[in-house]
């Protein structure tokens, strides 16, 4: 089935320790994501790769980091997991233009005790 | 800045017609989406909307005023699976999506 997958769907983590969100597509969409969604605010963009082998910052980078080798494949490291970090995190992926709107995995739901 | 303004929540009847407003503040504008989210799940495309004017797409239609920074969806004949948030989105000129907290609505029998 055409989509995303995401891995854990819920992780409880002790603070200071290092975890990797996986996120795998297999629609060969260009562009990938990683949202954060917190109670009563809009999703918030944490990293962006509009290609494999390209990365940017979104609007809360600072604790997380990304890697795009190739198309598939958008993975979300935290280096040292803070509780501020607990959250829903989606990741998704859409067209070069993001028109046909994004496609969203069903989501990492992180605490960080 | 950058900011999206739609109602927390909204309360309608089942089989009535409900409409959700949003307006927008962007750096420049690339077209306005609107996304489904249940409870527990990943946001679901609706509508995208570039163009002044209505859209129109089954039971759901959606509207744009680029000139008011305005945007409607209008849902008909609504169903108890309709209850969700939904949530208001808009594009900006370097392509980044701007997100609303979403309107939850609530579907009474």
């Amino acid at each position: 089935i055409a989509g995303i997958t995401q891995a854990p769907t819920s992780q409880i983590l002790a603070a200071g320790r290092r975890m990797t969100l996986r996120c795998t597509q297999d629609m060969r969409h260009n562009a990938m994501y990683w949202y954060r969604q917190d109670l009563g605010l809009g999703l918030r963009l944490i990293h962006y790769s509009n290609t494999a082998g390209t990365t940017g910052k979104g609007e809360v980078p600072d604790g997380y980091s990304v890697s795009r080798a190739n198309t598939d494949d958008f993975p979300l490291t935290l280096a040292s997991a803070v509780p501020s970090q607990t959250s829903v995190y989606f990741c998704a992926s859409s067209d070069s233009e993001g028109a046909n709107g994004y496609t969203f995995g069903s989501g990492t739901r992180l605490t960080v005790v | 800045g950058q900011n999206i303004d739609q109602p927390t929540e909204m309360t309608a009847t089942e089989g009535a017609i409900v409409q959700i407003n949003c307006t927008y503040q962007t750096s420049g504008f690339n077209g306005l989406f609107w996304y489904q989210q249940h409870a527990g799940e990943a946001p679901t495309f609706l509508s995208y909307n570039v163009l002044d004017g209505l859209e129109e797409k089954g039971r759901f239609s959606s509207f744009l005023s680029r000139s008011k920074g305005y945007s409607y969806l209008l849902l008909k004949e609504l169903q108890m699976k309709d209850s969700a948030s939904y949530l208001c989105v808009a594009m900006d000129s370097n392509y980044q999506l701007i997100w609303g907290a979403g309107t939850k609505l609530i579907i009474k029998p």
